[in-house]
């Protein structure tokens, strides 16, 4: 079993530049959950994709948005950086279309200078 | 999440001693209560869960238990070893977004 990976592990940008992530979700799992996840707290949730639509979405702006394949992997892109976008960001899969019993990846570590 | 309150967020103990760390949550209509636990580098792994329809579930060494009038809940490890020292979240589901507390570092010390 494959668990979830995450692409590229560390990733260095400037204010005002757009970013892409990338995530495999755990063999057999069709949901894909996206965290932030600033040093010294707790991860915070992005968005949520089941079935290649957005089903679920915090306290984040329209700049972060995502998509899922049909292969179930899933991209997180975020527009217009700023220094405060600057977190580990962490993807999780889940059985289908639940929120719990997520497994996470290792994460991307995102600076923005 | 803000309204999400975990402590202690720094918990120092001795290998072999028992560790707590609690959670206390605001949405009573949330029913599923995880705990992950996060080594360095690492992305959060879920080490025990329970839902809103049992007070306690046991798994070797980790336990969680549950009180909804109070909106609680608990994670206990006994006899800690120096593997367990990490940061431990808990992450309850309220209205329907998965929130996790700021985190305990949890210390075991040999």
């Amino acid at each position: 079993e494959t668990g979830v990976t995450q692409s590229p592990t560390h990733l260095i940008k400037t204010r005002g530049q757009q970013v892409t992530l990338r995530c495999s979700s755990q063999s057999g799992h069709n949901t894909v959950s996206w965290y932030q996840q600033a040093l010294g707290q707790g991860p915070q949730f992005i968005f949520q994709y089941y079935r290649e639509e957005e089903n679920g979405r915090g306290n984040f702006p329209p700049r972060f948005s995502g998509l899922q394949f049909p292969n179930y992997s899933s991209e997180l892109n975020v527009n217009a950086l700023e220094l405060d976008d600057s977190a580990l960001y962490l993807c999780a899969s889940s059985l289908p279309g639940v929120l719990d019993e997520q497994f996470f990846g290792p994460g991307t570590r995102l600076t923005v200078l | 999440g803000e309204n999400v309150e975990q402590h202690p967020s720094t918990l120092s103990v001795q290998e072999g001693d028992s560790a707590v760390i609690k959670c206390t949550y605001s949405d009573s209509a949330s029913n599923y209560f995880p705990w992950y636990k996060q080594e360095l580098g690492k992305g959060p792994q879920l080490i025990i869960d329970i839902r809103s329809n049992v007070g306690e579930k046991k798994d070797q060494r980790i336990a969680v238990t549950l009180n909804k009038t109070a909106k609680h809940f608990s994670l206990h490890i006994t006899e800690t070893q120096p593997e367990d020292s990490a940061v431990y979240f808990c992450a309850p589901i309220l209205s329907y977004i998965p929130t996790f507390g700021r985190g305990t570092s949890l210390i075991v010390h040999p």
